[in-house]
């Protein structure tokens, strides 16, 4: 069955960077394009960003362009998310998602991971 | 950027009743709209796509139909389950983006 595991949240000063990784099971990773997904306490998603399944295209929400680098190895099945210069605001869980579209991109997610908590606090 | 305005905020519901939850797009998305559920503390689950495709294992109770910007989900009768807060997502023009979401509780 279909696995997302995300893992390296924490607690991290404002201004520091932190690394979040994603690993998928139970499917051919390198044929689907993944996505970051964002939900700050008691609120609504927000979409952060995508990477088409070779890794040779990817996108970002204006919010956060310039700041958040997403990235995958497809030998390892994992995808990650490099965040910087990060801010209170964006204290939130992050959500890995994979795109419903074998080899294409259609923005719908069909599976999720469980969610990785990063607060971003002195 | 497309945003979507879902209502009501909150609907209460007894098990057995009928749910209609709304989203209303600020401009067309054609069908590409879709519903995901995400119960407490769980990660979202996608429900329905493209206006009314239901995803895989999801029961039949649960409907979606609308097109340009006025999109419909439908809770036939309501199970104890069904608590969770229920979102839509456009893909008709990037960025994607989520409505603020209708949570749905049960009396």
């Amino acid at each position: 069955q279909v696995q997302l595991v995300e893992s390296g949240g924490g607690v991290v000063q404002p201004g520091r960077s932190l690394r979040l990784s994603c690993e998928a099971s139970g499917f051919t990773f390198r044929n689907y394009g993944m996505h970051w997904v964002r939900q700050a306490p008691a609120k609504g998603l927000e979409w952060l960003a995508v990477i088409w399944n070779d890794g040779n295209n990817k996108y970002y929400a204006d919010s956060v362009k310039g700041r958040l680098t997403i990235s995958r190895d497809n030998a390892r099945n994992t995808l990650y998310l490099e965040m910087n210069s990060l801010r209170a605001e964006d204290t939130a869980v992050y959500y890995c998602a994979r795109d419903i579209r074998d080899s294409g991109l259609d923005g719908i997610f069909d599976f999720w991971g469980q969610g990785a908590l990063v607060t971003v606090s002195s | 950027e497309i945003v979507l305005t879902q209502s009501p905020a909150t609907l209460s519901l007894s098990p057995g009743e009928r749910a209609t939850l709304s989203c209303r797009a600020s401009q067309s998305v054609s069908s590409y709209l879709a519903w995901y559920q995400q119960k407490p503390g769980q990660a979202p689950r996608l429900l329905i796509y493209d206006a009314s495709n239901r995803a895989t294992g999801i029961p039949a109770r649960f409907s979606g139909s609308g097109s340009g910007t006025d999109f419909t989900l439908t809770i036939s009768s309501l199970e104890p389950e069904d608590l969770a807060v229920y979102y839509c997502q456009q893909r008709g023009n990037w960025p994607p983006t989520f409505g603020q979401g209708t949570k749905v509780e049960i009396k």
